[in-house]
């Protein structure tokens, strides 16, 4: 079972930044919060992950709140081509990758 | 190759088959999976292979479902007797047991008729 809930949607104008949030409020000390998303008829990507301090790359940004029980993924100018469904993810080391329904991203101009 | 390597990219076939994907992922990758993803559906976790460790089988769905991987190279995930249910798109991903994240291939979609 996925250990994350996020919302089923959100809609972003083009240009603007994009905050997606996710809630773990079940997660373990040596847990990771993994952010993958998949673009229609593709396999997902891989964007980002942390386990408490907030990251960064030329993808996006992840800010994980001090207590750890939720994150949020931030593309900073959002372009249509980023328009796919983002999955947030709770993971262990050794253990398996299991997705959720994420939250399907729609970017428009 | 510099990514992940999923054969056939498409599979049809007739039902009562058996098929077998192949997956190649990135040379060093001790970490291995499998999914499925069914047309609108999301990705559902079928197994697990992590260096010299028991794999984590948890995700397959039936026997007829397996799957392989000698050392850490290529694998095979084979599906006996095929069923209409199990057309999906079946996605493998690798990754160095502890990386930054998991490499996806571009699937094999397999198709029951």
């Amino acid at each position: 079972d996925a250990k994350t809930t996020q919302p089923p949607s959100m809609d972003c104008a083009e240009g603007r930044a994009a905050n997606l949030p996710c809630n773990h409020s079940t997660i373990s000390g040596n847990e990771y919060v993994y952010w993958y998303r998949q673009i229609h008829s593709q396999g997902p990507q891989y964007i980002i992950h942390g386990l408490k301090n907030n990251e960064t790359n030329e993808m996006a940004s992840l800010i994980i709140t001090e207590d750890r029980k939720s994150s949020t993924l931030i593309l900073p100018h959002a372009t249509l081509r980023d328009t796919a469904v983002y999955y947030c993810i709770v993971r262990g080391a050794g253990t398996a990758l299991i997705f959720g329904k994420g939250t399907t991203l729609s970017v428009s101009s | 190759g510099a990514g992940v390597s999923q054969s056939p990219s498409n599979k049809v076939t007739e039902k009562g088959k058996d098929v077998e994907l192949r997956c190649d992922p990135i040379s060093g990758h001790t970490a291995l999976y499998w999914y499925r993803q069914r047309l609108g559906q999301g990705l559902e976790f079928l197994i697990y292979f992590q260096g010299n460790s028991a794999p984590d089988k948890s995700g397959l769905p039936s026997d007829r479902f397996s799957a392989e991987r000698t050392g850490e190279s290529v694998s095979t995930l084979t599906i006996q007797r095929t069923q209409q249910e199990d057309s999906a798109v079946y996605l493998c991903a690798s990754s160095l047991e502890r990386g930054n994240g998991y490499t996806f291939g571009s699937g094999t979609r397999l198709t029951v008729v």
